[in-house]
């Protein structure tokens, strides 16, 4: 595997139902972010983790979980979600801004299209 | 803190056309500039990026951007375009603190018809 990967790529949940996503990232970067993409809205950041510690949570319910246990791995724990949560979820990993040169270069994953019932 | 504006959501062209994707940003401290390609069913894949230096960049696939500085803008062009460039281009920018994170502009829809 190279990149930035993620499974599933689909997923359908009901609202009652609990369940994660996962990404990976091969690249050996430190810093690891997810992103929701509804349609017609900008990307929205969710959270972000630098060398495993979240270092933002964009005001995101709490009904969102994530979880990094080392730096090539981040999960998004879902919980009694709502209808509006269906959305495309993004994976990006980078090298910590600040470290490369000062910008912030992003490699996404493909996605997962999230359905809530 | 940065905004970006892609004022088209879906612009429709011919194949062999040229087109140009307006991008619009705003930011109070000096910014680095991306372009973010998702064709469908697939994430973001970095297209170009300013910088610094020249102020007009290209990637590898026919595309250039070129950062106005006076007017904000980093327009995408592209001189003819292929069915293949039928995607989603996603506007973004940093600021040039390092760690900062990308604000993204809402994307426009490119359709390129035969």
């Amino acid at each position: 595997e190279t990149g930035v990967t993620q499974t599933p790529r689909h997923l359908v949940m009901g609202m009652t139902n609990k369940k994660s996503l996962k990404c990976e990232q091969h690249l050996g970067h430190n810093a690891m972010y997810w992103y929701k993409q509804s349609a017609k809205k900008p990307l929205e950041l969710m959270f972000v983790y630098n060398f495993k510690e979240q270092t933002e949570n964009n005001s995101v319910p709490s009904r969102f979980s994530p979880e990094c246990p080392n730096s090539s791995h981040l999960f998004l724990h879902l919980h009694t979600l709502q209808p509006e949560d269906s959305a495309l979820y993004l994976c990006a990993s980078s090298l910590r801004p600040g470290l490369a040169g000062g910008y912030n270069e992003q490699f996404f994953g493909p996605g997962t299209r999230l359905t809530v019932l | 803190a940065q905004s970006v504006t892609q004022l088209d959501s879906q612009v429709p062209v011919f194949e062999e056309a040229p087109v140009e994707l307006r991008c619009n940003y705003s930011s109070s401290v000096s910014v680095y500039l991306f372009w973010y390609v998702q064709y469908p069913n697939q994430g973001l894949q970095l297209l170009l990026k300013y910088l610094s230096g020249s102020t007009l960049v290209e990637s590898i696939n026919g595309f250039e951007a070129e950062f106005n500085k006076s007017q904000t803008s980093f327009h995408l062009r592209k001189p003819s375009v292929h069915i293949s460039d039928t995607a989603e281009y996603f506007c973004a920018v940093s600021g040039r603190g390092g760690s900062e994170k990308l604000v993204f502009g809402k994307g426009t829809k490119l359709t390129v018809n035969p």
